[in-house]
């Protein structure tokens, strides 16, 4: 069965300042992987998600995921975040037919 | 596309009553519902995996008897959560899939289950 793991439990950023939250799975077989985001009081919504082709994948929000196979990973970044950004990060994992599988989420907290 | 809905949104019950969280997918047909449970300030945990008119795939130490889930149709799939105690309280999420190549499942917002 595969497992996700996420570094940063609580990531506390300033304004302008650059991101980077970790992902890394393990599982044998090929995957498809997300990465969603859940607001305050909001449901979780997909950010970006991977299948195939090009290992760099650009989703909304400018955030962009770089899956690398060799190391298992799948760190999402964002260049410059925003107070708004303020929110639960949860990467996720599917292989094959399995369900999605997440990671226990990392809490991005924006100040001004 | 691809919107799924969950009702109530909140429920507040007594311990030992029962209830029924309904989750409809409004604009496609879902051959797979998904169910998940997430406690404060915690990840999504898998509860059970269900096909329209199949028996639910529950997970490891998820008691079926006690959160039963009927999946009748290809838009609707229902979790009753029977003789709920305090320690059932949590935020529960169901999630739909179109099924085919890409799988990708998509989120309803979830119920806020509260047993006094």
């Amino acid at each position: 069965a595969q497992s996700v793991s996420q570094h940063n439990h609580h990531v506390i950023l300033s304004e302008a300042a650059s991101l980077e939250l970790g992902c890394n799975y393990s599982y044998g077989g090929t995957v498809n992987l997300f990465w969603y985001v859940q607001y305050p009081g909001q449901h979780l919504q997909l950010l970006l998600k991977y299948f195939s082709g090009d290992p760099l994948v650009k989703g909304i929000k400018g955030f962009e995921a770089e899956f690398i196979k060799s190391k298992f990973s799948f760190n999402l970044r964002k260049p410059s975040v925003q107070w708004s950004d303020t929110a639960e990060y949860f990467c996720a994992v599917k292989g094959g037919n399995t369900p999605l599988v997440f990671g226990k989420g990392t809490r991005l907290s924006v100040i001004a | 596309g691809a919107v799924v809905s969950q009702h109530p949104s909140w429920v507040i019950c007594k311990s030992g009553t029962s209830v029924k969280i309904e989750c409809r997918s409004l604009d496609f047909q879902a051959t797979t519902m998904f169910w998940y449970r997430q406690f404060p300030k915690q990840s999504l945990m898998l509860m059970a995996t269900s096909n329209e008119g199949s028996k639910a795939t529950y997970e490891q130490g998820v008691e079926k008897d006690k959160f039963l889930i009927n999946h009748a149709s290809l838009t609707l799939s229902t979790l009753t959560v029977t003789s709920a105690h305090p320690e059932d309280s949590s935020f529960y999420i169901c999630s739909a899939s179109k099924g085919g190549v890409y799988n990708e499942q998509f989120f309803g917002p979830g119920t806020r289950l509260t047993v006094l």
